[in-house]
């Protein structure tokens, strides 16, 4: 089984709507992350999370909203989706006690807003 | 703000060729830089870290270089395979905030 997982792995959606995209972790790290991907340009950090109650804003978080429901899982939620929210949503997680701190990212989910 | 660029775009090569892929980053107040691999459907895949204080990383047939002052990393991959073909990105952790600033990426494709 993956260490890093999201659902779903693939949405179309309609502008207006609420989604939600889902991650869960099985690495037992403490730190998760958000980010999206568009063609050309680097991945993009929407939120962070050092711990369940430790919540931070990324570079790019308007219109974008997280819940931390456990260690173990970070929700992503697009409160009222917009066609240029269209994109490739990772998120990633890392361990704040190990050197060097490297991210593990789930597959992705790749989210079409119409 | 961090800007960290990755030129070419794209790049192929047939396989057996070295391959040297080009990372530049403007503040060169960095805690680490990475190499990631990226597949399709697959996800980011971190391939080596660079500590500030390092100058260069090996892994197998993967070699990255830093050199802070200068604000470029470099990741040699010897002895291409067609299995190397990927997106290959780089990112730093402007000071050990953990929140990385990438690269848009280069794409390799290895011909057999």
């Amino acid at each position: 089984d993956a260490d890093v997982t999201q659902t779903p792995r693939n949405r179309i959606t309609k502008t207006g709507k609420r989604i939600m995209l889902e991650c869960s972790q099985t690495k037992g790290h403490d730190r998760m992350y958000w980010y999206r991907q568009d063609p050309g340009l680097g991945l993009r950090l929407i939120y962070y999370s050092f711990d369940v109650k430790d919540i931070n804003k990324g570079e790019i978080s308007d219109g974008y909203s997280v819940s931390r429901q456990a260690q173990a899982k970070f929700s992503l939620s697009l409160e009222s989706a917009i066609p240029n929210q269209t994109a490739l949503y990772f998120c990633a997680t890392s361990d704040s006690r190990g050197p060097g701190e490297t991210q593990y990212f789930g597959p992705g989910t790749r989210l079409l807003v119409l | 703000k961090q800007e960290v660029t990755q030129i070419p775009a794209a790049l192929s090569v047939p396989e057996g060729e070295n391959l040297v892929l080009n990372c530049s980053f403007t503040d060169s107040a960095i805690y680490n830089l990475q190499w990631f691999r990226q597949d399709p459907g697959k996800g980011l895949t971190s391939l080596l870290l660079i500590q500030s204080s390092q100058r260069e990383q090996t892994s197998g047939r993967l070699n990255a270089s830093l050199d802070k002052s200068s604000g470029r990393s470099t990741l040699y991959i010897a002895a291409s395979q067609p299995g190397d073909s990927a997106t290959y990105l780089c990112a730093v952790d402007p000071f050990n905030d953990y929140k990385l600033s990438f690269g848009a990426g280069t794409t390799v494709t290895v011909r057999a």
